[in-house]
């Protein structure tokens, strides 16, 4: 599983975009790119997966450059209850034996 | 939300006790995972089922077992609870391999 650097911590305001930036250096030519959400006391939830490019659904936008070394989670216009933490996930689709490797996450913190 | 369930939400225990955690799903899917998250190590996985009767150890099995019998049900056993084995435990389902799994609400195990 390749290992994924993100920010501890990120402070945002009501109605401003965030941007979580993934580093994953050692990424497989199979691997593709998750992440998820956690409130505090609920189990993660699925937000968005890719592979390269952009990627974009009703709840955030995925940017992933061509080296795929990196990525990016944009959050648009966050709330309140986006208050959470955001894990980037780095594995490949194998039959059998896909594992997710959560790291630390990061923490981002919406304020009124 | 996905159909699954946890049970119980909360338990206290005595170190040596052995303790069940139950993981139902309503959803039919395939594969069912428990992990365990404690501050300071994001998610790590214990065991994971690929179908009834098919389990395998993840990152961090020694001190668990598991079993499914039933698609709906998967089991998390302690034998013997330990201290270290106070954590909040997270069932989790998925339809396919792949990085799309669905969390339930976690149980809160401590062990005195």
């Amino acid at each position: 599983l390749a290992k994924t650097t993100q920010p501890i911590s990120m402070d945002s305001y009501e109605g401003q975009e965030v941007n979580i930036t993934c580093s994953h250096n050692n990424i497989a030519t199979n691997d593709y790119i998750t992440w998820y959400q956690q409130f505090p006391s609920q189990g993660p939830r699925f937000i968005i997966q890719g592979y390269k490019t952009k990627v974009t659904n009703e709840v955030a936008s995925l940017f992933i450059p061509a080296d795929r070394k990196s990525s990016t989670l944009s959050l648009p216009r966050v709330s309140l209850s986006d208050t959470a933490v955001y894990y980037c996930l780095v594995g490949t689709l194998r039959s059998n034996d896909y594992k997710l490797s959560f790291g630390a996450g990061t923490t981002v913190t919406v304020r009124a | 939300d996905a159909g699954i369930t946890q049970s119980p939400r909360h338990k206290v225990t005595e170190t040596g006790t052995p303790v069940t955690l139950r993981c139902h799903q309503t959803e039919n899917h395939r594969y069912m995972y428990w992990y365990r998250q404690d501050p300071g190590h994001g998610l790590r996985l214990i065991h994971y089922s690929y179908g009834v009767k098919d389990t395998d150890k993840g990152e961090v099995s020694d001190g668990y077992s598991v079993s499914r019998s039933k698609t709906e049900d998967f089991l998390l056993t302690l034998e013997s609870a330990t201290s270290s084995q106070t954590s909040v435990y997270f069932c989790a389902i998925s339809e396919a391999t792949g990085p799309e799994q669905y969390f339930g609400p976690g149980t809160r195990l401590t062990v005195t």
